[in-house]
C-alpha cells in the first residue's frame, strides 16, 4: 500500500546549520506532496507541497523538490535558525481518494544556538 | 479567520472509562477528519465527513470508537470502553471542497489512559 518513509531522529542541528530532512515514498502513481510542521504544543501546519513530478516548494526558507525518479521528497534549508525547532512531517495525498493524507512517522529537529 | 478548534486540550482516564472529544472546523468546510497521532509516530486518519456523512472510516476501531458530525458542523468523537493503546493525541482536521483540498489542523486532545 501507500507509504512515506522518513529519516529517523532527533536530529540537532547548530543555527545557520544545513538542514536535509529524507522523505521517499511508494505509491502507485503521481500523489501529491507535503511538508508539514509541527511546534511544540502546536497543531500540525502546512509548510510546503508539490503537485506534480519536479514541483519545487518552498516556504519560509525551506525547500523540496518532487522526485518521480526516486520517489523522494526531500526537505532542505541551507541555514537554521533556533526557531525552526519542531516536528517535521512528509505526507503524501490523493485527490481521487477523498483527500486522504498518508503521514510519516516524523522527524524532531533541534536548533542550538 | 478562526482555526480548527478542539476541546479539551487534555484528558486522563482509567481504562474501561469512556471519554469524548470534540472538534468545531473552520467555517464553511465541508470536510472534517479524525486523525490518531501515538507518541512518535505521524498521524493515523481514523475518520473522514463530508458534511454530515463518513466517507473512510475503514481504520476506525468500530467496537470502541464512534463519531458524529450530525449537522455537518462540528464533530465529536467517542472511545468506550478506552484502553491502555488509546493513550495518543487526537487530531482534528478540515478542508475546503474548494481549492486545493489543504487540510488546517486543530491543536489535538492529548488522552492519556492510565
Amino acid at each position: 500500500g501507500d507509504s512515506v518513509t522518513q529519516m529517523e531522529g532527533p536530529v540537532t542541528l547548530s543555527e545557520e546549520a544545513f538542514l536535509t530532512i529524507n522523505c521517499t515514498y511508494t505509491a502507485t502513481g503521481y500523489p501529491s506532496l507535503f511538508w508539514y510542521v509541527q511546534y511544540p504544543g502546536e497543531g500540525l501546519q502546512l509548510l510546503l507541497k508539490a503537485t506534480k513530478a519536479d514541483d519545487k516548494g518552498s516556504n519560509k526558507g525551506f525547500e523540496a523538490t518532487y522526485r518521480k525518479e526516486t520517489t523522494s521528497f526531500h526537505l532542505e534549508k541551507g541555514s537554521v535558525q533556533v526557531s525552526d525547532s519542531a516536528v517535521y512531517f512528509c505526507a503524501l495525498r490523493w485527490a481521487n481518494t477523498g483527500n486522504q493524507f498518508y503521514f510519516g512517522t516524523g522527524t524532531s529537529l533541534t536548533v542550538i544556538p | 479567520e478562526a482555526g480548527v478548534a478542539q476541546s479539551p486540550r487534555y484528558k486522563i482516564i482509567e481504562k474501561r472509562q469512556s471519554v469524548a472529544f470534540w472538534c468545531n472546523p473552520i467555517s464553511g468546510h465541508a470536510t472534517l477528519y479524525w486523525y490518531q497521532q501515538i507518541l512518535g509516530q505521524g498521524p493515523k486518519l481514523l475518520i473522514q465527513f463530508q458534511n454530515n456523512g463518513v466517507v473512510d472510516d475503514s481504520q476506525l476501531p468500530k467496537d470502541r470508537f464512534s463519531a458524529e458530525r450530525l449537522k455537518g458542523v462540528d464533530s465529536t468523537l467517542k472511545i468506550q470502553p478506552a484502553k491502555l493503546e488509546d493513550s495518543a493525541v487526537y487530531l482534528c482536521a478540515s478542508s475546503s471542497l474548494r481549492g486545493n483540498g489543504e487540510q488546517y489542523f486543530g491543536p489535538g486532545t492529548r488522552l492519556t489512559v492510565t
